[in-house]
């Protein structure tokens, strides 16, 4: 069974970044495109972007393409999710998902506060 | 950028209702269309697939359907477990885009 293990919460200052972690399980990540999901609180799903782990290819949306940016690591099956220049608008849990949606980590909340 | 408009943003309905959700699409995306289902604190799950395709394991009171640029999620007799908010996604194109979601409760 194919499993994502997100990185843990983050409590991180006004201006930094944080580097958020998904380990795939069950499977080689190399099988998936693997997508990035924000979530504000109480709000609806925003697409940031998708890597391709097989050439490390990416497209992002373009609100996000200053802000976000997908690494992959195959020997670790893990890809990551790096946001820079924090501020209060990044307050929001992350999800990661394979290509098809089918598979999803659990989120990890990330909370931009001074 | 595609725009997904869904509706309604909120929704009570009883135990054994029928309800449906809908998700119009501002371009053609064919059968691209997800939906997903998400209970408090937890990860959306994949409902439907495809538009139509019902993913394993969902009870077969949920599902997908097309009208043109229209795609609606409907299940068929409320269950208090289908308490949840739905989102949908478009996926022909990037940037990918979801609708606004739509909260569902009981009366």
């Amino acid at each position: 069974e194919v499993q994502l293990q997100q990185s843990g919460a983050e409590l991180v200052r006004p201006g930094t970044s944080v580097k958020l972690s998904c380990k795939v399980s069950g499977d080689t990540i190399t099988a998936y495109y693997m997508h990035f999901v924000k979530q504000r609180p109480g709000q609806g799903l925003e697409w940031i972007g998708r890597i391709d782990p097989e050439d490390d290819s990416t497209k992002y949306a373009e609100k996000f393409k200053k802000k976000a940016t997908l690494t992959a690591d195959t020997s670790s099956n893990t890809a990551y999710l790096k946001l820079s220049s924090l501020t209060s608008e990044d307050t929001a849990t992350y999800f990661c998902t394979t290509g098809v949606w089918d598979y999803w980590g659990q989120g990890v909340m990330v909370t931009v506060s001074s | 950028d595609i725009q997904m408009t869904q509706s309604p943003s909120s929704l009570s309905a009883s135990l054994g209702d029928r309800v449906t959700i809908t998700c119009r699409a501002s371009q053609d995306i064919g059968n691209y269309l997800t939906w997903f289902q998400q209970k408090p604190g937890k990860s959306p799950r994949r409902m439907i697939y495809g538009a139509t395709n019902l993913e394993d394991g969902v009870p077969s009171r949920f599902s997908g359907s097309r009208s043109g640029s229209d795609y609606s999620l409907t299940i068929s007799s409320l269950e208090s477990e289908d308490v949840a908010d739905y989102h949908c996604l478009q996926s022909i194109q990037y940037p990918y885009t979801f609708g606004a979601g739509t909260k569902l409760e009981l009366k």
